[in-house]
């Protein structure tokens, strides 16, 4: 099977503009979980969409939304750039067979300069 | 909200050394997972665990829930196995991720 594969795999915004990234996960996959990544804070969880409805969020502003496309896509998007999102952008998907079945499978990431 | 400590933060040492990483959470979990990152960002899931060990060619995995502690070894270490080891948890808001560990082996 193909991996998860992401989309832009490098970006170079301005600051007030916005993104979207998106994350095609393995086939079969029905669910898909956005992180972010920068050197002060680390690997951090954005949300997760499971069956196009968003399951879990995490503390991050309004800027930062999502969706799931019927074929299990995902996009992000994050409007009105600020310099600290520029980060490496994760997406990780999996099957589950039930919520317990948490084992992650994640993509090359996307790396978001944002000047 | 989970707390995930992980140490050391870095971690040099010799090609065939035995190494441990260890990892501690605040609150109980439903499985911990251990993530290996290398330079360029790409992460691979090594091992999910929600009770005993688990050993994959020269890694091992065990945790402790009582004690809320996880640790990673690998055996024989080599200079390929330089990377960022990552514990996360998992609760009910997704995954929260220990800071790293940033492991170097030389030759």
């Amino acid at each position: 099977k193909a991996g998860v594969t992401q989309t832009p795999r490098y970006l170079i915004k301005t600051r007030g503009q916005q993104v979207t990234l998106s994350c095609s996960p393995i086939s079969g996959h029905r669910s898909v979980s956005w992180y972010q990544q920068t050197p002060g804070q680390g690997l951090q969880f954005l949300f997760e969409y499971f069956s196009e409805t968003q399951r879990n969020k995490g503390n991050f502003p309004g800027r930062f939304s999502g969706r799931q496309f019927s074929n299990s896509r995902s996009e992000m998007n994050v409007s009105t750039l600020e310099l600290g999102d520029s980060a490496l952008y994760l997406c990780a998907s999996r099957y589950p067979r039930d919520r317990a079945d948490q084992e992650q499978y994640f993509g090359p990431g996307t790396r978001l300069t944002v000047t | 909200k989970n707390e995930v400590e992980q140490s050391p933060q870095n971690l040099t040492a010799q090609e065939g050394e035995f190494i441990t990483i260890n990892c501690s959470y605040s609150v109980g979990i439903s499985a911990l997972h251990w993530l290996q990152q290398h330079p360029g960002g790409g992460i691979v899931s090594l091992f999910m665990l929600s009770s005993g060990k688990k050993k994959h060619g020269r890694l091992i995995a065990t945790i402790n829930i009582q004690e809320k502690h996880s640790s990673l070894h690998i055996t024989a270490s080599h200079p390929r196995d330089s990377a960022v080891y990552i514990c996360a948890v998992g609760g009910a808001d997704g995954l929260t991720f220990g800071k790293g560990t940033h492991l170097i082996i030389q030759p």
